[in-house]
């Protein structure tokens, strides 16, 4: 069955750090699909942060993350990755790994639905 | 912008619910890439719905949407108390970024 397992332990950073969360995909093949990266604030609603092509490595980024989002993949674990740098106490959030069904260019990308999820990492933006 | 939803509905079990979800022609309007999602206190949200009507593998048929102009609009038959969490409605949207918005949030008591 497919399975999307995060980094387990929630992390607590200070403001100016940088955070990297896992996400590890299994029960399907890595490469035909893509990742998408979201996060929820406390009692807010998901936002959108970015997506990586797990088949070529295109990625695409809210404008309000760019330059501050990084996001990877390891296809030879079948693992995603997102590093947040610059952090300040706004990022502080649940974040979630979605498996996303596009893994084309990413110029032509444009999100439908995500149709698994990880189990979300909280991250502490904290002095 | 997010998307416009109730903040709230409630019903009894076993009676029928909808939830709407109002957007722009730039997003719900504009687009067959409506999605709904259940999410439940500590839990990752669950795709119920994508594409604006059509219910992935494994998604109870109590569970339908349609979409008319702006609006879509999200129906649960025969309400059960595991339906009690929030609903999250979605959409692909051109205006600017980021490119996937998500609704407000409605919370469904089970009463």
């Amino acid at each position: 069955q497919v399975q999307l397992v995060q980094s387990g332990a929630d992390e607590v950073k200070e403001p100016g750090a940088s955070v990297k969360v896992s996400c590890k995909a299994s029960g399907y093949i890595f490469t035909d699909y893509g990742i998408s990266w979201l996060r929820q604030a406390p009692g807010q609603g998901p936002e959108w942060v970015g997506w990586i092509s797990a088949f070529n490595g295109d990625t695409h980024s809210a404008q309000t993350f760019q330059g501050k989002v990084t996001l990877t993949t390891d296809t030879s674990t079948t693992t995603a990755y997102m590093e947040l740098r610059s952090l300040t106490v706004d990022d502080t959030a649940t974040y979630f790994c979605a498996r996303d069904p596009y893994y084309g260019s990413g110029t032509y990308y444009k999100p439908h639905y995500f149709d698994y999820w990880g189990q979300g990492t909280l991250v502490t933006v904290s002095s | 912008s997010a998307l416009t939803q109730p903040a709230s509905v409630s019903g009894s079990p076993g009676q029928s619910i909808t939830i709407s979800c109002t957007g722009t022609s730039d997003d719900i309007g504009g687009y067959n890439y409506v999605s709904w999602y259940q999410q439940h206190p500590g839990k990752a949200p669950r795709l119920m719905i994508y594409d604006v009507s059509n219910r992935p593998t494994g998604s109870s048929n109590r569970f339908s949407a349609s979409k008319s102009g702006n609006t879509a609009t999200l129906t649960i038959s025969g309400l059960q108390p595991e339906d009690d969490a929030d609903y999250y409605c979605a959409s692909y949207t051109s205006s600017s970024s980021p490119l996937y918005v998500f609704g407000s949030g409605t919370k469904v008591t089970v009463l």
